[in-house]
């Protein structure tokens, strides 16, 4: 079983709209959780941290079930830019491991 | 503040060829990782280091790949001899080594196997 999976998507949707990616993790034990944002062609950046109380980042929320053990990012408002693939990704704190999903892919139209 | 720092960014090989990527992590940063990341899909760890031991190598196809980080700073990762199947883009990524830790990516080397 995947440590991290993810829907690959694509998503495709109209600028404006509202977007959510969900993402669930095998391991009770991970202990830090992240999106990491991934254009074409490019490395993966980290776009926001996970906490349990959730977070938001402008137009950007991250929420963290533990007891469903999955992670969700919620986009509003979306922007031709945000077109990307995001990287769900999860660590547990054994010499800070990182584990990836395989990314959702964003596309988002004018 | 400098990021990671990879080259080549790009190599084009023959299958049964041997090729090296060296990374600098970010100053400060006790480990390093490399990741291989296939078109399509999420990055693969290879090997993980702590300083200059190393933490993980399960998925490491140790047959052929080997990795080494002397003095706990840069590193290298080679491939002999290349298959197909290693055309991929090679990502090597540094943190610190505290709890919440972000990781931070070089650009890559982009290995095409012909």
């Amino acid at each position: 079983r995947k440590e991290v999976e993810q829907d690959p998507g694509p998503f495709n949707v109209p600028e404006g709209a509202t977007v959510a990616f969900n993402c669930t993790y095998s391991n009770s034990a991970s202990q830090s959780f992240f999106w990491y944002r991934q254009d074409c062609r490019k490395e993966p950046k980290l776009l926001m941290s996970v906490y349990s109380s959730g977070n938001e980042d402008g137009r950007f929320t991250a929420q963290l079930n533990r007891a469903s053990q999955y992670i969700s990012l919620l986009i509003r408002d979306s922007k031709l830019s945000d077109s990307a693939t995001y990287l769900c990704v999860v660590t547990q704190y054994n010499f800070n491991k990182f584990y990836f999903g395989s990314g959702t892919k964003l596309n988002v139209k004018p | 503040e400098a990021g990671v720092a990879q080259s080549p960014r790009y190599k084009i090989i023959e299958k049964r060829q041997s090729v090296a990527f060296w990374c600098n992590p970010i100053s400060g940063h006790a480990t390093l990782y490399w990741y291989q990341q296939i078109l399509g899909q999420g990055p693969k760890l290879l090997i993980q280091f702590q300083n200059n031991g190393v933490v993980d190598d399960s998925q490491l196809p140790k047959d052929r790949f080997s990795a080494e980080r002397l003095k706990g700073v840069d590193s290298t990762l080679k491939i002999q001899p290349a298959k197909l199947e290693d055309s991929a883009v090679y990502l090597c990524a540094s943190s610190l080594s505290r709890v919440g830790a972000e990781l931070f990516f070089g650009e890559g080397s982009r290995l095409t196997v012909l």
